[in-house]
């Protein structure tokens, strides 16, 4: 069965320190998500992707965040630099395509980060 | 102010004891409403998507339904293993990216034997 993948599980940094988070999307998705999960809420969307462009990242963090996916297929987001109140779930989500009506979000396992 | 609602925040159930979730939401234009099951430290599991009022969708002891303004997740006669926190997003048609999920806080259910 496809999954979506992410790497790495765990990351521990500290204050000020660059980190970066990988995602490779169910193959054939057009659609990249990637969402911020606090621990006891929901997940928030950071950025998302149709095929190469973006097309929403009203909710990211623009001093300090970025998120690419150049070839239209896996993606990177990074942040630089990192901060206490960024210690969260990361989670990459990918769909065939958004607006279609099967345009389920498929999760990956998250990357857990936590900045001391 | 939050535009997906989901009560209660926590429920303890005894193995064989049914109960109902609550997703409530504000926005009117409902595109999609859908439940995932999130276990710890890891990501949210699909379960079902619901498109229109009176809708209802079934996997296992899992039950889902929807009106115009909520929906519920019934669970029949649980089990321990399906102790997880369980999440409601909605797709908005109107002033919204295509796609986007708004997710409720989550539901933390716990089944003792």
């Amino acid at each position: 069965e496809a999954e979506v993948a992410q790497s790495p599980r765990y990351k521990i940094t500290e204050k000020s320190q660059a980190v970066a988070f990988w995602c490779d999307p169910i193959s054939g998705h057009a659609t990249l998500y990637w969402y911020r999960q606090i621990l006891g809420q929901g997940p928030e969307l950071l950025v998302q992707f149709q095929d190469e462009s973006v097309v929403d990242d009203s909710q990211l963090p623009k001093d300090r965040f970025s998120a690419e996916r150049l070839k239209g297929v896996d993606s990177t987001l990074k942040i630089q630099p990192a901060e206490l109140g960024d210690s969260a779930m990361y989670l990459c989500a990918s769909s065939l395509e958004a607006g279609v009506s099967t345009d389920t979000q498929y999760f990956g396992p998250g990357t857990r980060l936590t900045v001391l | 102010e939050d535009q997906v609602t989901q009560s209660p925040e926590a429920l303890r159930l005894q193995e064989g004891e049914s109960s109902s979730l609550n997703c409530s939401y504000t926005v009117s234009g409902l595109r999609g409403l859908f439940w995932y099951r999130q276990d710890p430290g890891k990501g949210p599991e699909f379960l079902f998507t619901l498109y229109s009022a009176g809708e209802e969708k079934e996997k296992e002891r899992l039950k889902a339904t929807l009106t115009k303004k909520e929906s519920f997740l019934h669970i029949t006669a649980p089990k321990p293993e399906d102790s997880a926190t369980y999440l409601c997003a909605v797709q908005f048609d109107r002033g919204s990216t295509l796609g986007r999920l708004y997710f409720g806080r989550g539901t933390q259910l716990t089944v003792w034997p």
